[in-house]
């Protein structure tokens, strides 16, 4: 079974500065996509970036960033020169090819608030 | 930039009534899914789609739902007998290929279930 944890519920973040934001994952697949969702106020889940597990090189994506550690398991975002619009829930999910079919698991999210 | 719409953004139902929520993927996307995510919690899946059936499922999506592509451009999930659990935020997603871990799900604003 694939299991995504997310340990921060909530993080701050002042204005311009970057914030890491921590995903762990457990999962029994050679072959697996590690992605984060941003989801704002409004409801909606907006995809921000991917990380194939055979990846040589760290994803990137504008501002957005992903510390991919496979050896550890983890997958953390980082968000430089932070927005008042980035405040948001911040999903990790992830996609295995065999065992977890084509679904994607998420974690519980962290909330993001960014400070003047 | 194409993108996944759902119809309506907000429902309310009384319990035991059926509803029919839709969407429409993104126009060469041959993969379709439906998630849902219960207020505060977090993104679950629901059913995925493809070749007119029926791919994977969850525990959750039991008897009372279904799901079907009644023309070229529609997704529906139906609830055929509502109950005050199934109020929560209903997320139709769809993927290119579908198959490899790599394929990115772009989601749906989301369709708001209330059951009173």
């Amino acid at each position: 079974a694939q299991k995504i944890t997310q340990t921060q519920p909530g993080m701050f973040v002042q204005e311009k500065e970057a914030v890491t934001l921590d995903c762990t994952y457990d999962t029994s697949d050679p072959s697996y996509g590690l992605f984060w969702y941003k989801q704002p106020s409004s409801g909606e889940m907006i995809f921000l970036i991917y990380q194939g597990s055979y990846d040589q090189q760290n994803a990137t994506e504008g501002r957005y960033s992903l510390n991919f550690q496979k050896a550890r398991k983890s997958a953390n975002l980082v968000i430089s020169a932070s927005q008042l619009g980035d405040s948001a829930m911040y999903f990790c999910a992830m996609r295995g090819k065999t065992g977890g079919g084509n679904k994607l698991t998420f974690g519980t999210g962290t909330q993001l608030k960014v400070e003047l | 930039e194409p993108e996944v719409t759902q119809t309506p953004s907000h429902q309310v139902t009384q319990m035991g009534q059926e509803v029919i929520l839709r969407c429409v993927p993104i126009s060469n996307h041959l993969y379709f899914y439906w998630y849902r995510q219960i207020l505060g919690q977090k993104v679950e899946f629901l059913v995925s789609f493809y070749n007119n059936e029926i791919s994977e499922k969850s525990e959750i999506f039991d008897d009372q739902f279904s799901v079907e592509r009644p023309d070229g451009s529609n997704f529906t999930l139906k609830i055929r007998s509502t109950k005050l659990e199934d109020s929560a935020m209903y997320f139709c997603a769809s993927s290119a290929i579908g198959l490899a871990a790599t394929d990115t799900q772009y989601f749906g604003p989301g369709t708001r279930l209330t059951v009173l």
